[in-house]
C-alpha cells in the first residue's frame, strides 16, 4: 500500500542547530513529494515540492529537501534553525499524478531560544 | 489573490446529526480535495472533486459526501455524525488533480 512515514515524532533543537527531518515513502509508481509546515494556530503551508529534475529542491524560509530514489527518501534540511521554525512538519506524497495526498504522521519541531 | 477559505471555523454537533462544511478554492483552481485531520495525526484524504465530478475517494463511508459547484467552491456533508468524526476538516485546492495543493484554515468539528 502507498504510505509515507516520518522518523521522528518530536524533535527539540537549540537555535542555530542544523535540522534534518526524515521522510520515507513506499514504492507505488511515479511519485511527487512535498513538505508542508503548520505553525501554531495557522493552516498548512507548502514548504517545498519535488516533481522531477534536480533531486535537491529549495523551498521557502531556507529549507531544502533531497529526493533519493534508491532510498525512497525525501528528507528535509535546514542549516540553522530559528525559534520561529517551531511548528509541525508533514511530509506528503502524490502517486501516479492522482489527487490523493498521502501524509506522514508529522514531526513536531521545538526550537529553544 | 485570495487563498482557500473555509466556513465555519468551529462547529459543535450532536451524535446522529448532519453537518455541511464549505470551501472556496483559490482563484483559478478547478480541483478541490477534502481531508480529515484527527488530533496528533496527519491529514487523511476523504475525496477530491475536479470540474464538479468526484475524482477519487479515500477510505471513508458513504455518509461522507460532497459537491463541487460551477464556481469550483465545494461542500462536504457528513450524515449520522459519530463521536469519532470529531476532527479538523481541511479543504485544499489545486490547478489540476496532480498539482500541488493549497490548504485552507480548516473547520474544527466537535461531535458530542
Amino acid at each position: 500500500a502507498q504510505s509515507v512515514s516520518q522518523h521522528n515524532h518530536h524533535v527539540i533543537l537549540s537555535e542555530a542547530a542544523s535540522l534534518e527531518l526524515g521522510c520515507n515513502y513506499s514504492y507505488g509508481g511515479t511519485v511527487n513529494l512535498f513538505w508542508y509546515v503548520q505553525y501554531p494556530g495557522q493552516h498548512l503551508q507548502l514548504l517545498l515540492k519535488y516533481f522531477s529534475g534536480d533531486p535537491l529542491v529549495k523551498g521557502i524560509k531556507g529549507f531544502e529537501a533531497e529526493f533519493i530514489k534508491s532510498k525512497f527518501s525525501f528528507n528535509l534540511r535546514k542549516p540553522s534553525v530559528q525559534w520561529s521554525d517551531t511548528a509541525e512538519y508533514f511530509c506528503a506524497a502524490l502517486y501516479n499524478q492522482g489527487g490523493k495526498l498521502i501524509f506522514g504522521q508529522g514531526t513536531e519541531l521545538s526550537v529553544k531560544p | 489573490e485570495t487563498g482557500v477559505t473555509q466556513s465555519p471555523t468551529h462547529l459543535i454537533k450532536t451524535r446522529g446529526q448532519q453537518v455541511t462544511l464549505r470551501c472556496s478554492s483559490q482563484s483559478g483552481h478547478n480541483t478541490v480535495s477534502w481531508y480529515q485531520q484527527a488530533l496528533g495525526q496527519g491529514p487523511q484524504f476523504i475525496f477530491q472533486y475536479y470540474r464538479e465530478e468526484e475524482n477519487g475517494r479515500g477510505n471513508f463511508p458513504p455518509r461522507f459526501s460532497g459537491l463541487q459547484f460551477p464556481n469550483y467552491s465545494s461542500e462536504l456533508n457528513v450524515n449520522a455524525l459519530e463521536l469519532d468524526d470529531s476532527a479538523l476538516y481541511l479543504c485544499a485546492s489545486s490547478l489540476e488533480p496532480g498539482a500541488e495543493q493549497y490548504f485552507g484554515p480548516g473547520t474544527r468539528l466537535t461531535v458530542t
